[in-house]
C-alpha cells in the first residue's frame, strides 16, 4: 500500500482565495482524520470521519472550513475564503478501529 | 479533562547513550497508548502502541516503551541512541470508547555526535 496520499504537497495562495486539500486514506481503514500543525498551537484535530460519516467537527476553527468524504477512498478539506492565519501544515490520517493512525506527508499551506 | 503531558520540550542525549522521552496521561479507564515520530518536513510516523498485555512494548527502529499503570506513564526508551533518532516525538492516547487520539505537545530529541 502507498500509505496515505495527500495533494498538493505545497500550496501558496492569496488571502480570500478558496483552497482545497485532498486526501486518499489507506485502503480498508474506516477512520479518517484531518489535523493542522503550527508552531504556536502544535497538532490540532480538526475533524474526523468514520465510514465516511463526519463524527466530530468541533475542532474546525470557523465556518470558513468544511470537509467532505464522498466515499471511502477520498476526502477534501476546503477553506473559503482563506486567511493568512490559516497558514499551517495540514495532515490527513487514517486508521482501523482501535489502531494507531497513519499520517500522510501533509500539505504546507501558505496564505499571503 | 483528558490530557497527555510530555514534560520536556527538548531532550539532549549523546550518541550511544540510552535515551528516555517521558509521557504521562490523565485519562479514565485503560486507554490505548501510542508513540509517533516526526522528522523534518514529514508527517507523523507510527512507532509503537500498547493495548494490553506485557508492559514493555517494542516498536520500530529499536524503540520500546514501558507502560506503568500506577504512574499513568508511557515513557519511550532506546538502549543506544543514534544521531538519526533526532526528531520530534509525540505521545498519544486513545481513551476507551473514544475514536479520537489525544496527542501530547511533542518532545524534540537531539542526539549529539
Amino acid at each position: 500500500d502507498a500509505g496515505v496520499i495527500q495533494s498538493p504537497r505545497h500550496e501558496v495562495t492569496e488571502m480570500g482565495q478558496e483552497v482545497t486539500l485532498r486526501c486518499k486514506p489507506i485502503s480498508g481503514h474506516d477512520y479518517l482524520f484531518w489535523y493542522r500543525q503550527t508552531m504556536m498551537r502544535g497538532l490540532e484535530l480538526l475533524i474526523y470521519f468514520n465510514n465516511n460519516v463526519p463524527i466530530d467537527d468541533s475542532g474546525m476553527p470557523e465556518d470558513r472550513f468544511s470537509a467532505k468524504m464522498p466515499n471511502a477512498s477520498f476526502s477534501t478539506l476546503k477553506i473559503q475564503p482563506s486567511e493568512p492565519r490559516d497558514s499551517a501544515v495540514y495532515f490527513c490520517a487514517s486508521s482501523y478501529t482501535s489502531g494507531g493512525e497513519y499520517f500522510g506527508p501533509g500539505t504546507r499551506l501558505t496564505v499571503l | 479533562a483528558q490530557s497527555v503531558a510530555q514534560p520536556e520540550d527538548q531532550v539532549n542525549v549523546a550518541e550511544g547513550n540510552p535515551l528516555t522521552v517521558k509521557c504521562t496521561y490523565s485519562v479514565s479507564g485503560n486507554p490505548y497508548l501510542f508513540w509517533y515520530v516526526q522528522y523534518p518536513n514529514r508527517g507523523l510516523q507510527f512507532l509503537l502502541k500498547y493495548i494490553t498485555g506485557d508492559n514493555l512494548v517494542k516498536g520500530s527502529y529499536g524503540f520500546e516503551a514501558e507502560f506503568n499503570k500506577s504512574q499513568t506513564s508511557f515513557h519511550l526508551k532506546k538502549p543506544s541512541a543514534l544521531v538519526s533518532d533526532s526528531a520530534l516525538y509525540f505521545c498519544a492516547v486513545r481513551p476507551l470508547r473514544d475514536d479520537k487520539i489525544i496527542f501530547g505537545k511533542g518532545t524534540r530529541l537531539h542526539i549529539l555526535p
